[in-house]
């Protein structure tokens, strides 16, 4: 079965600084999503990417995807109180039917 | 909004009960999923509709009983659970299945479960 490992579990930094989240998977993919939870609140997708070096950017946040590594990473700029939440890579294993998420990131980002 | 409507919110249950969990999703997906979220663990996937046919089940115990009566419609009938199924769960839609797509799942606010 596809292990997703996340690291860190937890992260709080302050407002203005970088950060990077790593996720990790055991097995060939070319297919990796993250996702976004507010507590209490369902998961929203934040991107989706499909080939090795593929890099998406929204706002503060960028992804980018290394198949042949079998890595992601979601790099936050400047971080801002809003980008306090939950976030989650997932991975669909190539022919499968299945995606496998791994056990999140809580980020808390401190004024 | 989320375009995936659960209910109820919260249910409390004991063992001996049966219940049932609902989801509606309004995107015209053909896909429709239910996880569950538990504590310190990653999301799991419990069952996969396409087109109202199942095409998933990953092991489930027999005591969660999945329903698609349709395409929108999906629902997880609960019966005799135990403390430990207490959980959050989620259902989701895509456009088509995760094997023929890359659509990425949209999930509805959950239920959050608790077995007595």
């Amino acid at each position: 079965e596809l292990k997703v490992e996340q690291n860190p579990l937890f992260l709080s930094m302050q407002e203005g600084k970088n950060y990077t989240i790593y996720c990790n998977y055991s097995t060939t993919s070319d297919r990796l999503y993250w996702y976004r939870q507010d507590p209490g609140k369902s998961l929203e997708s934040l991107f989706v990417l499909l080939s090795n070096g593929a890099v998406k950017q929204e706002g503060r946040l960028m992804a980018s995807l290394d198949t042949k590594a079998r890595l992601s990473t979601l790099h936050i700029t400047a971080a801002v109180h809003d980008l306090s939440a939950t976030y989650f890579c997932a991975v669909i294993q190539t022919g499968a039917n299945n995606l496998f998420f791994g056990t999140g990131t809580r980020l808390t980002v401190i004024p | 909004e989320t375009g995936v409507t659960q209910t109820p919110r919260h249910l409390v249950m004991g063992m001996t009960n049966k219940k049932s969990l609902k989801c509606e999703q309004h995107l015209g997906h053909n896909a429709m999923y239910w996880y569950k979220q538990s504590a310190k663990k990653p999301l799991e996937l419990m069952f996969v509709y396409s087109l109202e046919e199942r095409v998933e089940n990953n092991s489930v115990p027999s005591r969660f009983s999945p329903e698609c009566p349709n395409s929108s419609h999906l629902f997880l009938h609960l019966h005799t659970l135990q403390p430990e199924d207490s959980a959050l769960y989620l259902c989701a839609s895509s456009r088509d299945t995760q094997g023929a797509s890359d659509s990425p799942l949209h999930f509805g606010n959950g239920t959050r479960l608790t077995v007595t």
